[in-house]
């Protein structure tokens, strides 16, 4: 079975800059999780979609990231402009059960650094 | 939003057993405790989980109190490769009234393993 799948693996970009990332899930898992990592901090989760829908955007900054999930299986996370202080690790994962009842599995991540 | 406390760090001997103790006092009667690694560089790895009982599966074994205030994740015979930082997880609604679920990682502890 493939594994959560991301791209790209790292990102170097200038502050006000704007940046996406990309996310393919586990064939079949419904429900689907973006992740921010600082360094030395565990990962926080920013949302949560459940096929298309989004469950929990509560940590999510609407003012500059935005994300979604067209036709329930890919997903992208944008940043725009980004701020020095989103240079994090942004982690994917996806769970094989409805809501998120199940194991995350996650993927590699995506490295940011914003100068 | 963290409800577990684990020690930062912890060194361990190749071919011991590793004990990583994890107290969850606020859990609720209905909440899952997870754990999780991640290798550097690597996205989270799950490891298990438990509700009551005492679990066990091809990694580790969860032992959890009588009360649920605390658990203990055991490595029966730590390899260098198992050189990570453990999370130990409380699975918590994603909502306060929907049916779905997001964890909440802590720091973790850092656990390596020496020859």
């Amino acid at each position: 079975e493939a594994g959560v799948a991301q791209s790209p693996r790292y990102k170097i970009i200038e502050k006000r800059q704007s940046v996406a990332f990309w996310c393919n899930p586990i064939s079949g898992h419904a429900t689907l999780y973006w992740y921010q990592q600082i360094l030395g901090q565990g990962p926080k989760l920013l949302i949560q979609f459940q096929n298309n829908g989004v469950v929990d955007d509560s940590q999510l900054p609407k003012d500059r990231f935005s994300a979604e999930r067209l036709k329930g299986v890919d997903s992208t996370l944008k940043i725009q402009p980004a701020k020095l202080e989103d240079s994090a690790v942004y982690l994917c994962a996806s769970s094989s059960r409805p809501r998120g009842a199940e194991t995350q599995y996650f993927g590699p991540g995506t490295r940011l650094l914003v100068l | 939003d963290a409800k577990t406390t684990q020690p930062t760090s912890m060194d361990c001997a190749e071919g011991r057993a590793a004990n990583l103790p994890c107290n969850h006092s606020t859990i609720s009667g209905n909440e899952y405790v997870y754990w999780y690694r991640q290798i550097h560089s690597q996205g989270p790895q799950y490891i298990i989980h438990g509700l009551k009982n005492n679990e066990t599966n091809e990694m580790a074994s969860l032992i959890i109190t009588e009360d649920r205030k605390s658990s203990t994740l055991i490595l029966p015979h730590a390899t260098l490769r198992d050189t990570a930082v453990y999370y130990c997880i409380v699975r918590v609604a994603s909502t306060a009234s929907s049916n779905d679920y997001k964890l909440s990682f802590g720091a973790g502890t850092t656990v390596t393993v020496r020859a």
